[in-house]
């Protein structure tokens, strides 16, 4: 049983550069939420994703946007990238049935922007 | 507003010593709690949750945790501590379809 896969696993980007996470849930998930988490802190809420919508979204600007595909994957897309987009982007999928279905995550993917 | 607070940023234990990870939570509902442990370079993995019913619920990995509503905590506990539970450990509250509030974190050492 796949858990929550993400890519890639690091990334360096250069400021006004522009990227893309990609994230597959968990077999038989069908909720993606993505968190930031920058080093030394604790992860914070971006946005999630359910049935193809973003359905609620935490306190980040709009040069951060996101995707969610028919298979339930999602894409993480970070524009005009700032040093302060340095981070762990960590992926987590639930299941929408379940109440309060506790979120599995992947392992992240590092991004550094220079 | 919902926040987390874990007061202690790093704790350090023998190993095979006891092990207590304090978390105060405010929230205006009934909380639904987690707590999460993250290696190095690592995603998050879930040790153990709270919804309802008995306050003292068992984890993963000998962890267990108590609710005390009185008290808005949710701390963690290992009767024994090894080696390899070294690791950050984060509290959170969950809301709204599964959105996650975390703790600052705490950062265990395990001496040996």
């Amino acid at each position: 049983d796949a858990g929550v896969t993400q890519s890639p696993t690091h990334l360096i980007k250069t400021r006004g550069q522009q990227v893309t996470l990609r994230c597959s849930p968990k077999s038989g998930h069908d909720t993606v939420s993505w968190y930031q988490q920058a080093l030394g802190q604790e992860p914070q809420f971006i946005f999630q994703y359910y049935e193809e919508e973003e359905r609620q979204r935490g306190n980040f600007p709009d040069r951060f946007s996101g995707h969610q595909f028919p298979n339930y994957s999602s894409e993480l897309n970070v524009n005009a990238l700032l040093l302060g987009d340095s981070a762990l982007y960590l992926c987590a999928s639930s299941l929408e049935q379940v109440l309060n279905s506790p979120l599995h995550f992947g392992n992240g993917t590092r991004l550094t922007v220079t | 507003a919902q926040s987390v607070t874990q007061p202690d940023i790093h704790i350090t234990v023998s190993e095979g010593a006891s092990l207590e990870l304090r978390c105060n939570y405010s929230y205006g509902a009934t909380p639904y709690l987690f707590w999460y442990v993250q290696s190095p370079g690592q995603g998050l993995q879930l040790l153990l949750k709270y919804f309802s019913g008995d306050t003292l619920v068992q984890g993963i990995k000998g962890f267990e945790a108590e609710f005390k509503r009185s008290q808005s905590s949710f701390n963690l506990r290992k009767p024994s501590v090894h080696w390899s539970d070294a690791a950050e450990y984060f509290c959170a509250v969950g809301f709204r379809r599964n959105k996650l509030v975390f703790g600052a974190g705490t950062i265990l050492r395990v001496k040996s």
